[in-house]
């Protein structure tokens, strides 16, 4: 069964300092993979995804993710965070490439930048 | 590009009623529509999944008559909680995909929060 987990409820950074979002994944065969941010009482919002190729995914608002094949991980970065960065960010995988492909979603960190 | 409305955005209704709650894509054909519903602090639930002009396919232990998905064109879906109580409180929110969208990106509605007296 395919699965997501971020192992962080939340994560407090200082602003200016780097960032990272833990996520780890199960799934067989190929994974596509995801993160999307949400602000309070809105939908998500896509900030990135792996497909295929290069393992430095470059998304939006300066952040980027790493895939690792081997540790099985999709970790969000940023090397320095904003106090408007704080929000709900979900790791998400979808074992198919396919727009009809449900995609199955992480706990969520909630990430906290003080100024 | 991309967008994805929902109407209402929040609402807030008598336990007994039905509400219903729209998903539009504005500026493409979505092929699939995906429900979701979302408890406070935690993720998103997926509920169902629907094409255009088909069934919704519903994920276990979703009653499919309590929640009822209509997909009645490629810009619309609607989700219509039917004799809705207080456990049906939540924040429930659509995305929608299509073929030339990239794969399997999802493009999320802004939410709708429903508040069941």
């Amino acid at each position: 069964a395919q699965s997501v987990a971020q192992p962080e409820d939340q994560v407090n950074v200082a602003e200016g300092n780097p960032l990272t979002v833990k996520c780890t994944y199960s799934v067989s065969g190929n994974p596509y993979l995801f993160w999307y941010v949400q602000y309070p009482n809105r939908g998500l919002q896509f900030l990135l995804k792996y497909i295929t190729g290069d393992n430095l995914v470059k998304g939006s608002y300066g952040f980027e993710a790493e895939f690792n094949k081997s540790q099985t991980s999709f970790h969000l970065k940023k090397p320095s965070a904003l106090v408007s960065d704080s929000a709900l960010y979900f790791c998400a995988v979808s074992p198919l490439y396919s727009s009809a492909s449900k995609i199955i979603f992480g706990s969520g960190t909630r990430l906290s930048i003080r100024p | 590009g991309a967008v994805v409305s929902q109407h209402p955005s929040w609402v807030i209704c008598k336990s007994g009623t039905s509400v219903k709650i729209e998903c539009r894509s504005l500026d493409f054909q979505a092929t699939t529509m995906f429900w979701y519903r979302q408890f406070p602090k935690q993720s998103l639930m997926l509920m169902a999944t629907s094409n255009e002009g088909s069934k919704a396919t519903y994920e276990q232990g979703v009653e499919k008559d309590k929640f009822l998905i209509n997909h009645a064109s490629l810009t619309l879906s609607t989700l219509t909680v039917t004799s809705a109580h207080p456990e049906d409180s939540s924040f429930y929110i659509c995305s929608a995909s299509f073929i030339a969208g990239g794969g399997n990106e999802q493009f999320f509605g802004p939410g709708t929060r429903l508040t069941v007296l």
